[in-house]
């Protein structure tokens, strides 16, 4: 049973680029979260998305947006990168469970790198 | 708003040394807790869970109880092992309508043989 994965494993950007990651949920889950996770610190929820629309969202500007696909997969997107984007992207999967606790699993995540 | 506090690492302890990592938290509603592990290099790893209070979550040796009067889901082992270090993050995810996971900043674990 093929876990969350995720793609890149590393990226590096210049200031001002456009990066995309993309994520590809756990088998039977059908809900995907995207987290930023700066060194040292706990990861930060950006948003999720579910049935191909972005169901929540945390803190974060309009540079960051996303898409889910029919099959599921995900992607974020960020725009005019600055140095403070550097940090672990990481992809959560989960089965939509309406109100009660869907537990999300977690890739391995992408390392983004802003020179 | 809602938030999580854990312990400051790091933390070192000898082979077969207790285990405690003290997590609070503040939240509206009736939150569901969880312990997430990190390896080096790698995305986080689901520990335990806990849905309501008094819920025991239990995996691999650990385990937190879910204390609703103290605001607590403290992480304990009785005898660690030199695989367990890791960065452990306690988490929350606030009740309905609420999906993100709310995470602490993670304590770091060191056993030494």
């Amino acid at each position: 049973d093929a876990g969350v994965t995720q793609s890149p494993t590393h990226l590096i950007k210049t200031r001002g680029q456009q990066v995309t990651l993309r994520c590809s949920p756990k088998s039977g889950h059908d809900t995907v979260s995207w987290y930023q996770q700066a060194l040292g610190q706990g990861p930060q929820f950006i948003f999720q998305y579910y049935e191909e629309e972005e169901r929540q969202r945390g803190n974060f500007p309009d540079r960051f947006s996303g898409h889910q696909f029919p099959n599921y997969s995900s992607e974020l997107n960020v725009n005019a990168l600055l140095l403070g984007d550097s940090a672990l992207y990481l992809c959560a999967s989960s089965l939509y469970a309406g109100d009660r606790t869907d537990t999300q699993y977690f890739g391995p995540g992408t390392r983004l790198t802003v020179l | 708003g809602n938030s999580v506090t854990q312990m400051e690492g790091p933390v070192t302890l000898s082979e077969e040394a207790f285990l405690t990592i003290n997590c609070t938290y503040t939240a509206t509603g009736y939150p569901s807790l969880f312990w997430y592990v990190q390896y080096p290099g790698e995305g986080l790893q689901l520990l335990l869970k806990a849905t309501k209070a008094d819920d025991k979550g239990s995996n691999k040796g650990f385990e937190a109880t879910y204390r609703k009067e103290t605001t607590s889901f403290h992480l304990e082992k009785g005898s660690v092992q030199v695989s367990d270090s890791a960065v452990y993050f306690c988490a929350l995810r606030p009740g309905a309508g609420s999906y993100q996971l709310t995470f602490g900043k993670g304590t770091k674990l060191s056993v030494i043989p």
